[in-house]
Formats: structure tokens, sequence, C-alpha cells
């Protein structure tokens, strides 16, 4: 049973560039939650999707910054003109239709590096 | 705002030296309370789930605890391979539907031989 998964696994891209990320969850999986890790903090998170749907989206900066969760494929982080500050690990975590409390199972991550 | 603080920030032990990490919280209502590894380079490792106060857990060297206020993650007679850095995350009760985890900074554990 494969896990969640990520790609590119690292990512090098200049000032203004457009980056992409892309998650595949966990089979049987319908929710995807993307994090953000900078160095020496914690994770926080972005935003949770459902397939079609933003359910929340508190965490994404107001600019540059969106996500989809198509019907078919991946889910997709994509940032746009990116700037050194977005540099980070982006985490993906997927979750199983809901229960008591869903466990949520990360990736392994995309560490963006911007020059 | 929901907060998590873990502490300490880092650890250092003997193998075979037991200790406690703690994670403390403040959250409008708990709907549940996660622990996670995470090693260097890689993403966050699932550990355990606590829903209620009193309730514990256990997989091998670690057992975790919960109160209403924090809770902790003991680790028994640890050993190198244990050393990681250990996240403590909540997730709240909310009306909207959203499911987020807010983290701690978490504790990096180093287990010397």
């Amino acid at each position: 049973n494969a896990g969640v998964m990520q790609n590119p696994r690292h990512l090098v891209r200049r000032r203004g560039q457009e980056a992409r990320l892309r998650c595949s969850p966990m089979k049987g999986h319908s929710h995807v939650y993307w994090y953000r890790q900078l160095p020496e903090e914690g994770l926080k998170f972005m935003v949770y999707l459902q397939k079609e749907n933003i359910i929340d989206e508190s965490g994404m900066p107001k600019e540059r910054f969106s996500a989809e969760f198509p019907k078919e494929g991946p889910s997709i982080l994509r940032i746009q003109q990116v700037v050194r500050g977005d540099s980070a690990a982006y985490f993906c975590a997927s979750s199983p239709d809901r229960g008591k409390s869903e466990t949520q199972y990360f990736g392994p991550g995309t560490r963006l590096l911007v020059l | 705002e929901d907060q998590v603080t873990q502490s300490p920030e880092a650890l250092r032990l003997q193998e075979g030296e037991s200790s406690s990490l703690n994670c403390s919280y403040t959250v409008s209502g708990l709907r549940g309370l996660f622990w996670y590894r995470q090693d260097p380079g890689k993403g966050p490792e699932f550990l355990f789930t606590l829903y209620s106060a009193g309730e514990e857990k256990e997989k091998e060297r670690l057992k975790a605890t919960l109160t209403k206020k924090e809770s902790f993650l003991h680790i028994t007679a640890p050993k190198p391979e244990d050393s990681a850095t250990y996240l403590c995350a909540v997730q709240a009760l909310t009306q909207g539907g959203s499911e987020k985890l807010v983290f701690g900074k978490g504790t990096k554990l180093t287990v010397n031989p």
C-alpha cells in the first residue's frame, strides 16, 4: 500500500518563476492537506482540500499561492513569481473519509529552493 | 487561537536513560492530539492519536499520555535509533469542517550509544 507521494522531491527556481508541487494521496484517501516548514520553524497549515473543493485555505498567503485537487490526478500547490522567502519544505498529507478524528499521513515533502 | 508548546527544544540522553517530552496545548475544543516522529530530510511519521484526558497509548519504547492541558511522550530505555525530532499537534473541534493540525516546534532528541 503506497504512502503519500510527492514530486519533485527537490525543486530549484529563480526569483519570479513558477513552482508546481504535486501530491498523490494514499489509496482510498479523499482529503488532502498542505503544510509548510520553514527552517527552525514548526509545520504550518496552508490549505485543506477534498476532490474539486477547497475546504479551508486560512493558512494560504493571499497572493501568488493557489491549490487544487481535481477529480482526476494529483493535488497541485502552485506558487507564482516565487521569492526567496518561499524557500521551505512543503509537505502534503492525506486522510480517509471522516471518522472520529482521522489521522493525517504525510508524504516525504518537496524542498523548494529559490535562488 | 490554538497553540502548542513543546519542551524541551532539544534533549540529549544516553542509551537506556529514560525521559519524557512535554506538549502543552490550548485549544477551543480538542478533537485529537497527535504525536509524530520526523527524521532529517523526511516527512513526519505518525506515532499516536489521543482523544480524551486519561488516555494512554504505547508502541515499543514509547508511551503517550494525555491530560486536559498537556501530553507527555515517555521514552523508556531509548536506543540511538530513537534519535529524531518528535512533533506534537492538535486538531480542534470546529463547525466549519476544517481538520487542520496545529503543530508545536518539536523536541529534537539525540540518544548517544
